[in-house]
């Protein structure tokens, strides 16, 4: 009965590196969500994905920040050419199929903290 | 634009102490959910609201839905270390399919 897997739970990282954070959501759920919290802070969303669809990437950088959730797989977060400013805890959220104003309960994966030497 | 307001953004109390947070929308809301993150977790979903005038209970947990859909509360009567932590509510709208969270407040608790 496994929840939202996110892996890896702490990534480590040098300036100009990339970093891929990885989410398997819960089983039956369609749709991914991605979420920034910088410590002490709110959830900040990044982009809502359904299997081979981006829905909503309204808060995703416009650069350097892509996001995938394919046929087959885990859903991808990746940061190309990371700076300091980018570390963070990153949440993935999962839930089942939802509807205009129909809105299901989201499950938290635990996280991957990202830390940029 | 959508926009879920919380408030206070911290909340310190004595053990045994009441506290509520409150939560406003400048928009009509379909439904309003609440989470809970403990320090060094993850968010972990509560409770959803859906009616207007709706009164939720949780043990010592209250939960209530505005009657216009606009603002919802989360009340908690004699607090425990055990509640020590953030708690998120969440808007859901019918011109969107994925909720809004609102900034938080966070409550730590003196023993």
């Amino acid at each position: 009965n496994a929840g939202v897997m996110q892996n890896p739970r702490h990534l480590v990282r040098r300036r100009g590196q990339e970093a891929r954070l990885r989410c398997s959501p819960m089983k039956g759920h369609s749709h991914v969500y991605w979420y920034r919290q910088l410590p002490e802070e709110g959830l900040k969303f990044m982009v809502y994905l359904q299997k081979e669809n981006i829905i909503d990437e309204s808060g995703m950088p416009k650069e350097r920040f892509s996001a995938e959730f394919p046929k087959e797989g885990p859903s991808i977060l990746r940061i190309q050419q990371v700076v300091r400013g980018d570390s963070a805890a990153y949440f993935c959220a999962s839930s089942p199929r939802q509807g205009l104003g129909s809105n299901q309960p989201q499950h938290f994966g635990d996280g991957t903290r990202l830390s940029i030497l | 634009g959508q926009q879920v307001m919380q408030i206070p953004q911290y909340q310190h109390v004595q053990e045994g102490e009441d506290f509520t947070t409150y939560c406003n929308s400048s928009t009509t809301l379909s439904n309003i959910q609440w989470y809970k993150q403990r320090p060094g977790g993850h968010p972990v979903f509560l409770i959803q609201l859906v009616k207007s005038g709706e009164v939720k209970k949780q043990k010592r947990l209250t939960f209530q839905f505005g009657e216009a859909k606009k603002n919802s509360s989360l009340h908690i009567t004699a607090t425990q270390t055990t509640d020590v932590g953030t708690y998120f509510c969440a808007g859901g709208y019918s011109s969107a399919s994925k909720i809004i969270f609102g900034s938080g407040t966070r409550l730590s608790i003196r023993p």
